[in-house]
């Protein structure tokens, strides 16, 4: 199966600080990537579609302006979560579509905010 | 209202005894698709096996089955000879043909394979 990396795999910050998480195909182009969040025993819950070249679609209830997408390239998506706070404290997922039809998910981001 | 329900946040199975896991759904595209994937305790959500609306067979993937009743809306998942490493959470989803292969996740279900 193709192959989706995540960077960080964990991280611990500050509350009022900001955290960049990648997301990367590593085997194939994805116009296409999606963000989802995770809390624990939860299950997981679409924040946006990233499209490459344009901006991204967020999901109800979720604000454009903590949760920074960029979609640079066909293979790297960024989440970026702005003035991080406790309550954002989740397992951030990633997936990549390939040729439009297959979804294949990163290994998954664990944001601690203190 | 939900469009992918999974009724059972826990099920029990001994092990090498076969066990389904519910999963219905609600749309009113006649293109869609139905997953179940395995996330283990490690996080990475792990695909298990694809039906699409269309399919006239039942999906099989070695242990794994799906129990499609497209009348009833229900894509349930079968785990024949269970074994130790089947203990996960598994999730159903759905994806609709008009919305550009987004996935729609159930609430999940927790098995734990006895010994």
């Amino acid at each position: 199966g193709a192959v989706v990396s995540q960077h960080p795999s964990w991280v611990i910050c500050k509350s009022g600080t900001s955290v960049k998480i990648e997301c990367r195909s590593l085997d194939f182009q994805a116009t296409t990537m999606f963000w989802y969040r995770q809390f624990p025993k939860q299950s997981l819950m679409l924040m946006a579609t990233s499209n490459e070249g344009s901006k991204a679609t967020y999901e109800q209830g979720v604000e454009k302006d903590k949760f920074l997408i960029n979609h640079a390239s066909l293979t790297l998506s960024t989440l970026t979560v702005t003035s991080a706070h406790p309550e954002d404290s989740s397992f951030y997922i990633c997936s990549a579509l390939r040729l439009g039809r297959e979804q294949f998910f990163g290994p998954g981001t664990r944001l601690t905010v203190l | 209202a939900q469009k992918i329900t999974q009724t059972q946040p826990g099920m029990f199975v001994q092990e090498k005894e076969a066990v389904t896991l519910d999963c219905t759904y609600d749309t009113s595209d006649p293109s869609y698709g139905l997953f179940w994937y395995k996330q283990p305790s490690s996080g990475e959500m792990i695909f298990l096996i694809y039906q699409g609306s269309y399919d006239q067979q039942n999906a099989t993937e070695g242990r794994y089955s799906l129990n499609f009743q497209k009348a009833r809306k229900s894509a349930n998942l079968v785990i024949s000879a269970s074994q130790l490493g089947d203990s996960a959470m598994y999730f159903c989803a759905m994806r609709e043909g008009n919305q550009g292969g987004k996935l729609i996740f159930g609430q999940g279900t927790e098995l734990s394979v006895k010994p």
